[in-house]
Formats: structure tokens, C-alpha cells, sequence
């Protein structure tokens, strides 16, 4: 099983900064990497998917980047819409679908 | 519109069976993966399977197989998890999601996700 590990645990930041949050895989994924997003009582949310595409209605500040083993999550100016629980997941390994622990992004 | 809705929370004793549904409208059903997801209380998200209901192809992770069972009826665009025996330890989040599909096949990420059923497991 490939193990996704994801830093930092939590991330405090202002609003209007720039954050960023990595996933790390134990092997190779290639360019198979999705991020989610997940707010407090609802479901998680697509953003990026195939490392750096972002999915529909996914503004423009989100960025992602990486292959094989190392990936970033961009989150360009934070706004207050953006405070929730970000999530990777690998899915180079099908149907061995993995996700990382997930990073919180807090309010500083 | 695509749109992946469960069925609503459930309370349980340790020992009972249940057998929640994800039901899809606005896509083709039969053409798509639809995966199940687990979330414990205050934690992440775990991968449980996936089927396809065009043929009902099921893929499990090895974590969950022989705890559960994944199963569609693509009659009326459903898609089911369902325990024999629950245990205190099956509380939690559960989410249906929908692999994504393009020209050059199905993407394994999830593009939709359901809202979530909640299932509480207590004497």
C-alpha cells in the first residue's frame, strides 16, 4: 500500500497569505494525485486533480504542483472561505486508492 | 445536474445489520465507478471500494474486505453498503463518491461526492 504522509499537521495563517501545505508519497504516483477540501459538517470538495489541474469552479488562487513522490498544495492569498481541512490522495495504485491524513488551515 | 444522494443517519446496536444507499441522478450510473469512504469521528478519510454498477465489478481494500459489502442496482441508479454484524468501532462518516471519466477512460480521483451518512453504533 502506498502511504501518504502530509505537512504540516495543522498551518496557522492570516488572511491574504500564501500557504503551503505538501504531501509526500511512499513510492512513485507519478502525476495521480488529487487534493480535496473539507469544511466542518460537509463532504469533501475536489480541487486539484492529476497534480495540477484544478477541478471546475476551483479559483484560481489554489495551485498544484509536484510529481512522483513529492507534492505541493498552493493556497495563493487565503481567504476566510478557505479555513478548513485539506486532504491528498494517490491514485496511481488502483484500486489501492489512498489518502493523506490531511492538513488543517487555521486562522492565526 | 450530477448529484449523489444517501440515506439519512442511522443508530444501531453492536451485532445489528444495515444496509445504507447512495443514489445517483444527472449522469449515466451504469458508466461511472462509485466509491465508499470512511471517516471515524475527528479523523481522516479511508478508502473502503469501489463497484462499477454496469457490471457490478467490485474492488475492495483490503482493509475493509470481509467487513463489509458493496453492492448496486443500477435499475434505479443505486449504489449500497451494507454490514452483516456492526460493531461499536463502525461509528462514523460515511461518503459515496464518483470517479471521474474522460475520453481516454475513468479517472480515479472523485469528482462528486454524496453528503455523507452517519452511523452510530452503540448498546
Amino acid at each position: 500500500e502506498i502511504v501518504m504522509t502530509q505537512s504540516p499537521a495543522t498551518l496557522s495563517v492570516s488572511p491574504g497569505e500564501r500557504a503551503t501545505l505538501s504531501c509526500r508519497a511512499s513510492q512513485s504516483v507519478s502525476s495521480n494525485l488529487a487534493w480535496y477540501q473539507q469544511k466542518p459538517g460537509q463532504a469533501p470538495r475536489l480541487l486539484i486533480y492529476g497534480a495540477s489541474t484544478r477541478a471546475t469552479g476551483i479559483p484560481a488562487r489554489f495551485s498544484g504542483s509536484g510529481s512522483g513522490t513529492e507534492f505541493t498544495l498552493t493556497i495563493s492569498s487565503l481567504q476566510s472561505e478557505d479555513f478548513a481541512v485539506y486532504y491528498c490522495q494517490q491514485y496511481n495504485n488502483w484500486p489501492s486508492l489512498t489518502f493523506g491524513g490531511g492538513t488543517k488551515v487555521e486562522i492565526k | 445536474e450530477v448529484q449523489l444522494v444517501q440515506s439519512g443517519a442511522e443508530v444501531k446496536k453492536p451485532g445489528e445489520s444495515l444496509k445504507i444507499s447512495c443514489k445517483g441522478s444527472g449522469y449515466s450510473f451504469t458508466s461511472y465507478w462509485i466509491g465508499w469512504v470512511r471517516q471515524m469521528p475527528g479523523k481522516g478519510l479511508e478508502w473502503m471500494g469501489i463497484i462499477y454498477p454496469g457490471d457490478s465489478d467490485t474492488r475492495y481494500s483490503p482493509s475493509f474486505q470481509g467487513q463489509v459489502t458493496i453492492s448496486a442496482d443500477k435499475s434505479i441508479s443505486t449504489a449500497y453498503l451494507q454490514w452483516s454484524s456492526l460493531k461499536a468501532s463502525d461509528t462514523a462518516m460515511y461518503y459515496c463518491a464518483r470517479h471521474s471519466l474522460d475520453s481516454s477512460g475513468p479517472q480515479y480521483y472523485f469528482d462528486y461526492w454524496g453528503q455523507g451518512t452517519l452511523v452510530t453504533v452503540s448498546s
